[in-house]
């Protein structure tokens, strides 16, 4: 059975501070999707980054960088610089593909609390 | 852009009562979903929707819910006899072709 583990319930930072998310991921399947979801306290639920398993370049947008490790099997996340309005509720993500294709369905971590303060 | 639309936001519903909760899905995805969150826990699957079928539910998708996609549009989730235990925030998404599945804002049910 898949699972996600976000071992970091809260974190605290001050402005402009980097932050790394940790993110360790178990799965049987050799072809499976990593995401990243923000969760602000408005409640939505935002997409931030997908990566497949077969791509494990890291990858960088403006002041977020994720770094996928399958020796590890981690997917962690790092915020840069980070910013009042960065304070949000992250979860990390699995989706495997079942027989046929018809379904993605996401198994999601329990989150981290990132409060940033100014 | 396109979103994922849901209604209402916010039910109140009588404990026994039967619920609907509506969703539009962004209009050219074929793979459809409900999630549940629980107020201060993490985001759990419900329910997947493809080709007009299900093809996956959790264990927590029993008797008591069910999904529609009744007009090429819309998806619905029932709940046929509310518990106290299904207050939570439920969430629909859905997918182009089995890559990023996007959210709706949620609706929150909330069960007295």
């Amino acid at each position: 059975a898949q699972k996600v583990t976000q071992a970091q319930t809260e974190i605290s930072v001050v402005e402009k501070e980097d932050v790394t998310l940790d993110c360790v991921y178990e799965t049987r399947d050799t072809t499976y999707y990593l995401f990243w979801y923000k969760q602000p306290p408005s409640g939505e639920l935002v997409f931030l980054i997908r990566r497949n398993s077969f791509d494990e370049q890291n990858e960088i947008s403006g002041r977020y960088s994720w770094n996928f490790q399958k020796s590890t099997s981690s997917f962690n996340f790092t915020i840069t610089a980070s910013q009042v309005v960065d304070s949000a509720v992250y979860f990390c993500a699995l989706s495997e593909v079942n027989s046929g294709g018809s379904n993605y369905k996401l198994t999601f971590g329990k989150g981290t609390l990132l409060t940033v303060n100014p | 852009e396109p979103e994922v639309t849901q209604t209402p936001s916010h039910q109140v519903t009588q404990m026994g009562q039967e619920v609907i909760l509506r969703c539009v899905p962004i209009s050219n995805h074929l793979y459809f979903y409900w999630y549940r969150q629980i107020l201060g826990q993490k985001v759990e699957f419900l329910v997947s929707f493809y080709n007009n079928e299900i093809s996956e539910k959790s264990e927590i998708f029993d008797d008591q819910f069910s999904v529609e996609r009744p007009d090429g549009s819309n998806f619905t989730l029932k709940i046929r006899s509310t518990k106290l235990e299904d207050s939570a925030m439920y969430f629909c998404a859905s997918d182009r072709q089995g890559g990023v599945a996007f959210f709706g804002q949620g609706t929150r049910l909330t069960v007295v």
